[in-house]
């Protein structure tokens, strides 16, 4: 039962280019979703988050778009750079005491 | 900046045998937990732990499974009787307000190989 779910696990995008990282959810009870992201042999690095009252937040050139009757939201990295090369992690909070659940992740791959 | 300190990061073990997986959190922080993520799969949750208590626990935190919190600054994960399934990254992670902030602060993982 797969409540957060990355379809895509592999990405790859020009230098420079927009990279759009998807996730789909099933539980229209989870409150928070976040973005991490990880380099192998690393635990994940917290990168952007939404609060489920909106449907837009955005930090530098990271912009995590929520759609919440679609049950969808998306990373948006512009413009992508090499050094983002990792694999990207959605994760919605759903239980009480603020743990998150996961989706597999996307592992993207930016191209100089 | 702080940060979550885990070890050992690798540990071979023999089936049936008990491992512990030690973590420091970050110092202020109130909520604990751990995760796992079995080699190409994804990060799995296992457990969450406040207030010196369990607070919320996966189906895959079975009996073999227990936590602690020993001391001030330790928290700790262990495998009663280790199986060739439990060979996977376990990761600890703190938060300083459990519901009220949705980020989770990981360590870097510590890798269990059951032969």
């Amino acid at each position: 039962d797969q409540q957060v779910k990355q379809n895509s696990p592999s990405l790859s995008v020009q230098e420079g280019r927009i990279s759009i990282l998807n996730c789909d959810y099933t539980n229209s009870m989870f409150d928070y979703f976040l973005w991490y992201k990880k380099y192998p042999a690393e635990g994940p690095t917290f990168l952007i988050s939404i609060s489920s009252i909106k449907d837009k937040n955005e930090d530098g050139r990271f912009t995590v778009f929520l759609n919440k009757s679609a049950k969808h939201l998306s990373l948006h990295i512009v413009p992508s750079q090499p050094g983002d090369s990792a694999v990207y992690f959605c994760a919605a909070r759903g239980g009480s005491q603020g743990n998150l659940i996961f989706g597999k992740g996307t592992k993207l791959s930016v191209k100089p | 900046e702080p940060e979550v300190t885990q070890t050992p990061s690798h540990q071979v073990t023999q089936m049936g045998q008990e491992v512990i997986l030690r973590c420091v959190p970050i110092s202020n922080h109130l909520y604990f937990y751990w995760y796992r993520q079995i080699l190409g799969q994804k990060v799995e949750f296992l457990v969450s732990f406040y207030n010196n208590e369990i607070s919320e626990k996966s189906e895959i935190f079975d009996d073999q499974f227990s936590v602690e919190r020993p001391d001030g600054s330790n928290f700790t994960l262990k495998i009663r009787s280790t199986k060739l399934e439990d060979s996977a990254m376990y990761f600890c992670a703190s938060s300083g307000q459990g519901r009220n902030t949705g980020e989770l602060f990981f360590g870097e993982g510590s890798r269990l190989t059951v032969l």
